[in-house]
């Protein structure tokens, strides 16, 4: 069993859907991350968090330490919010590393 | 640009040659590290460097190898080259790699035929 999880897999929304991707986690943690990976590739950072919620523009991400999970949110979703977004974990025993999720494709239609 | 740059953005090579993939951190980072993504392991740590000095080793095979120079960049050599190591390579840089976020490159994707 994979340390990170991450819920859908696929997830196919039309522009304007409130959206949520979901992460939970095995281990003890020191932080979380959010990635987003576009289709050319490049992988860009969006949230860390070790506790509570963040937000960004119409992104918000929250943790629950004692559940071992964490939410992405995306409001008013836009079709260039199509991506993979990839949960992934720095394990406290782990040292810097990264423990990667396995992704969720993320496709919004006009 | 997210300030790490990644070099060369796409490389096709045959089987059992060597590969130079190279990383220039995020102006003022000292930690450098390299993820492997691949189709059917998704990504994967290899390997940290901090400051010149290897930190943590992840799922590296012993034909890959990696260095960090006296100006932090980083290079990556990858060795013997099987078709399975077909995939994207990530370096992503951060501060101190302990309490900071991360600024990954662009990647580069090999492919081995």
């Amino acid at each position: 069993k994979n340390e990170v999880e991450q819920s859908p897999q696929n997830l196919t929304a039309q522009e304007g859907e409130f959206i949520t991707i979901n992460c939970s986690y095995s281990v003890g943690i020191s932080a979380l991350h959010w990635l987003q990976q576009h289709p050319g590739g490049g992988i860009v950072s969006l949230f860390m968090l070790s506790s509570g919620k963040k937000k960004h523009g119409r992104l918000i991400a929250t943790i629950n330490i004692q559940e071992k999970h964490s939410s992405l949110h995306i409001t008013a979703s836009h079709p260039r919010d199509s991506a993979v977004y990839i949960c992934a974990i720095r394990g406290e025993t782990s040292g810097s590393r990264l423990t990667f999720g396995e992704g969720t494709q993320l496709t919004v239609n006009p | 640009d997210s300030g790490v740059t990644q070099t060369p953005k796409h490389l096709i090579t045959a089987t059992g040659q060597r590969v130079t993939l190279r990383c220039s951190p995020r102006s003022g980072d000292l930690s450098v590290y390299w993820y492997q993504q691949s189709l059917d392991q998704g990504l994967q740590f290899l390997i940290q460097y901090y400051n010149g000095e290897e930190r943590a080793k992840g799922n590296i095979l012993e034909r890959f190898s990696a260095q960090q120079f006296p100006d932090l960049h980083s290079e990556l050599n990858l060795s013997s080259l099987e078709l399975g190591d077909s995939a994207l390579y990530f370096c992503a840089s951060s501060l101190s790699g302990t309490a900071y976020g991360y600024t990954f490159g662009s990647g580069t994707r090999l492919t081995v035929v």
